[in-house]
């Protein structure tokens, strides 16, 4: 069963628009994390948000934590076309590691 | 780009048909996972490995067995495949030894049967 929960399930804008993506989950963690997985192929590790930590940034992603509200997002800024792609956060609990079902982000030229 | 590969990336075949799918990775992690996932879906975790001769299953019960004879192999067998076993299967490899790290995926086995 899933921990994170993405929200919006698809998200379409146009390029050069800013996209945000939430991830919400139930339990405590040790990290959260983003993936990115074009259609038909595997998934490819994006960043890793520590409990410990509040935002982070790589490049275009800026990713935030709340951990009193166990939540996160992922802000993807200036979108591309080839920004289009599926987005699934990833929650680690000590021995435990749960994908959701992802936001599948549609970016127009 | 991960160093792992999977082997076929399509496959179609009648039920009742033995099938392994291959994954290998180059990158020397003892850490290797397969997950099934269905168009649209999230992933869930059918076999996971932590070493050479370490197979454990996962969250999802799954008619598939495992081996993993070497670091850099972890292929996955089914028996008799039927067509509830089409679905997308995606090996990933992680460099920690427990839970916490980045997963490295394969391009995916889509997988048909008829």
């Amino acid at each position: 069963s899933q921990q994170g929960e993405e929200d919006p399930q698809a998200l379409s804008i146009q390029e050069g628009e800013n996209a945000t993506m939430n991830c919400s989950y139930k339990t405590s963690i040790n990290n959260l994390q983003w993936y990115r997985q074009n259609s038909g192929r595997g998934l490819v590790h994006l960043i890793l948000i520590r409990s410990n930590e509040r935002e982070k940034h790589s490049g275009r992603l800026r990713v935030t934590l709340d951990t009193s509200k166990k939540s996160s997002s992922l802000l993807i800024t200036a979108s591309r076309a080839a920004d289009t792609a599926s987005y699934f956060c990833a929650t680690v609990n000590n021995n435990d590691m749960r994908f959701g079902a992802g936001t599948r982000l549609t970016v127009k030229p | 780009e991960a160093d792992i590969y999977q082997t076929p990336r399509y496959l179609v075949i009648g039920t009742g048909k033995k099938i392994t799918l291959e994954c290998s990775q180059t990158m020397g992690h003892d850490k290797m996972y397969w997950y099934q996932q269905d168009p649209g879906m999230e992933l869930h975790l059918i076999h996971y490995s932590y070493g050479v001769n370490s197979t454990e299953k996962g969250d999802l019960s799954s008619e598939s067995t495992v081996s993993r004879i070497r670091t850099e192999h972890f292929p996955l067998t089914l028996e008799s495949a039927r067509p509830s076993h089409t679905s997308q299967y995606l090996c990933a490899s992680s460099v920690a030894v427990g839970w916490g790290g980045e997963l490295f995926f394969g391009e995916g086995s889509r997988l048909t049967v008829l």
